[in-house]
């Protein structure tokens, strides 16, 4: 199984930040990386896939980059309703997922 | 607009049987693949199972092969998760999602681009 480790684990920040959140998987999974956001209590919701491309109806303000095994998603001015836990997961082969990454307000 | 609702979580004993069950409304059922995907209590997301559009393949996490059985009825848009067996690590919120390729197949090359609100499973004596 291809392994995927997020960093950080977790992060403080403040509204009107620009953050970013690091994918790094144990093999190549050439662009086959997604995103998802998931708020307490809800289910995960669909951000990015193909590393970069915006799901419709995401703000600008997500963007997500890297090929390979590097990948990263940016947010670049937080609003409120992006502090939440963020997940990426390959689809390569079998789908996995990081182990989440939880934004949290300073 | 897409939805995708379950029902059938519980609590169940250790070696007890559950069946899962999700129904799709908002989009042509017997066109997408379709995933389970659960979520223990404080923890990450874990893939757990895929049948392709048709029902003709399924495929299983290792930790689940043997005890789970996925399958649909397209005539009733409807995804189920029959889990035999069941352990106490296996105790998660059951999400069923929808593939975001049509006509999917496999597992791999898609994402998860609708999910339904879960259900909880909870394995305890």
């Amino acid at each position: 199984d291809i392994q995927m480790t997020q960093s950080p684990s977790s992060l403080s920040a403040s509204v009107g930040d620009r953050v970013t959140i690091t994918c790094r998987a144990s093999q190549n999974i050439r662009s086959y990386l997604n995103w998802y956001q998931q708020r307490p209590g809800k289910a995960p919701k669909f951000l990015i896939y193909g590393a970069s491309s915006l799901q419709s109806g995401v703000p600008s303000r997500f963007s997500g980059s890297g090929s390979g095994t590097n990948f990263t998603v940016t947010i670049s001015s937080l609003q409120p309703e992006d502090f939440a836990t963020y997940y990426c997961q390959q689809s390569y082969s079998t789908p996995t997922f990081g182990q989440g990454t939880k934004l949290e307000i300073k | 607009q897409v939805q995708l609702v379950e029902s059938g979580g519980g609590v169940v004993q250790p070696g007890g049987s559950l069946r899962l069950s999700c129904a799709a409304s908002g989009f042509t059922f017997s066109s997408y693949g379709m995933h389970w995907v659960r979520q223990a209590p404080g923890k990450g997301l874990e893939w757990v199972a895929f049948m392709r559009y048709d029902g003709n393949d399924k495929y299983y996490v290792d930790s689940v092969k043997g005890r789970f059985t996925i399958s649909r009825d397209n005539s009733e848009n409807t995804l189920f998760l029959q889990m035999n067996s069941l352990r106490p690590e296996d105790t998660a919120v059951y999400y069923c999602a929808k593939d975001s390729r049509f006509w999917s197949g496999h597992p791999s090359e898609g994402s998860f681009d609708y999910w339904g609100q879960g259900t909880l499973v909870t394995v305890s004596s």
